[in-house]
């Protein structure tokens, strides 16, 4: 079965600094990753997706992610957070052959300090 | 603008009574996902379809949940009788699975439903 674990439920930077979400994954079988972003009372936006091409992935509003095979990790980064960058993010993780239902790992909310 | 739509995005109701929530997947999309956000649990898969046929519904309480497609541009998903615990944020996604190729999923906005 595929899991995700989201490191650090709340996360807090000042506007301008690094932003680092980390994301561990499990699966049995090659892995469709996924970081989806939700601000407060709407859906989810879709900010990248890794699927078995280039390990650097770059995604919407500044955003990348790297995928490591061999730490299990999919962990997102921006060199420079914004205040606009406040809101929960998730990682999310599917089979690139079977079901394509996500597994979503717990969020991580993003506080930017002034 | 292609979007996935759901109605109603708020809704207040008393323990069993029936609730009823709609989706709008995207033109051409042929994936359907049901998903129910709670703060305890998260985001879980409560059910989909692909081309209006469903493929998995183990994440859904079987005795009071239903989900079906109607048709190509409709998804529901009943709750009868509704209790308490049912409260939750339940959204809706959509995506295109052609081949072996599987694409991101399309979120809606969400249905609010509170349960008293």
């Amino acid at each position: 079965a595929q899991s995700v674990t989201q490191l650090g439920s709340h996360v807090s930077v000042s506007e301008g600094a690094l932003v680092l979400l980390r994301c561990n994954y499990s699966s049995s079988v090659p892995p469709y990753l996924f970081w989806y972003v939700q601000y407060p009372n709407q859906g989810l936006q879709l900010l990248l997706k890794y699927t078995s091409a280039a390990t650097l992935v770059k995604g919407i509003n500044g955003f990348e992610a790297e995928f490591k095979k061999s730490e299990t990790s999919f962990h997102l980064t921006k060199p420079s957070a914004h205040m606009s960058d406040a809101a929960e993010y998730f990682c999310a993780v599917t089979e690139i052959q079977g079901a394509q239902k996500l597994v979503f790992g717990q969020g991580t909310r993003l506080t930017i300090n002034p | 603008d292609a979007r996935v739509t759901q109605t109603p995005r708020h809704k207040v109701t008393e323990m069993g009574q029936e609730v009823t929530m709609r989706c709008q997947p995207i033109l051409g999309h042929n994936t359907v996902f049901w998903y129910r956000q709670t703060m305890m649990q998260g985001l879980e898969l409560l059910a989909y379809f692909r081309n209006r046929a469903p493929l998995d519904d183990s994440g859904m309480p079987k005795d009071r949940f239903s989900a079906e497609m109607p048709d190509a541009t409709l998804a529901t998903l009943k709750i009868q009788p509704s209790e308490p615990r049912d409260s939750a944020v339940y959204f809706c996604a959509s995506g295109l699975q052609s081949g072996g190729a599987r694409n991101e999923q399309f979120f809606g906005p969400g249905t609010r439903l509170t349960v008293l």
